[in-house]
């Protein structure tokens, strides 16, 4: 069955710490990834996916097809990243399913 | 102003009554889809569409209808079979359903309350 995992409900680091947010997929095909990002009273929004392989906000994230593994990183955490984080999987036919999210909250 | 709307913001609903909840969208956008999401569980997929007129279940339909008789309209039904329906609903709506075309536009949510 096409999944996607997010190990950590929650993340706390201080800010300038590195963060990494940990996605896995299991999904037979060739999966298209995304992250979104919902910040406190905002819409859900794309942060960023795999087949764009751009930095947005300081953030990357690489598709490991052998640990099947998309995970998010950024070097230096900034209070203003502190946000719900979710991994999604665009499955074959239009499905496009959602992790169950990790809150990151970057302290002063 | 381009975008996705949804309403009511909030609803309450007695136990046995059928709600309707609305997504409009004015992007043009081919593909809606309805998700439910709740603490802890994510976002999980209640119905999606890739074009007017046709429409297919997600992982958790039960309960739950939908239609898209309008290209930029596809309202929710929760109906009396939906064992659980308080949650937080969000619509989204893509360009089209096809892989690599662009990310998903989010409504804001609706929040509905079974009394």
């Amino acid at each position: 069955a096409q999944r996607v995992t997010q190990p950590e409900k929650l993340l706390s680091v201080f800010k300038g710490a590195p963060v990494e947010l940990k996605c896995n997929y299991s999904y037979s095909g060739s999966p298209e990834l995304f992250w979104y990002v919902q910040y406190s009273r905002q819409r859900l929004q794309l942060l960023l996916r795999h087949i764009s392989r751009e930095s947005i906000k300081g953030f990357t994230a690489d598709l490991n097809k052998g640990e099947t593994s998309f995970h998010l990183k950024k070097p230096f955490a900034q209070e203003e990243d502190s946000a719900m984080y979710y991994c999604a999987l665009s499955r074959r036919g239009g499905k496009l399913i959602f992790g169950q999210g990790t809150e990151l909250s970057v302290k002063p | 102003d381009g975008g996705i709307t949804q309403s009511p913001k909030y609803l309450f609903r007695k136990e046995g009554q059928n709600v309707t909840l609305s997504c409009e969208q004015n992007l043009n956008h081919d593909a809606m889809y309805w998700y439910r999401q709740d603490p802890g569980q994510g976002l999980r997929l209640i119905y999606y569409s890739q074009i007017v007129n046709d429409f297919q279940k997600g992982d958790i339909a039960e309960g739950y209808s939908v239609s898209r008789e309008k290209k930029e309209s596809f309202p929710l039904t929760v109906t009396s079979a939906q064992k659980n329906p308080t949650a937080f609903y969000l619509c989204a709506s893509r360009k089209t359903a096809s892989p690599n075309t662009g990310e998903l536009f989010f409504g804001e949510g609706s929040r509905l309350t079974v009394l």
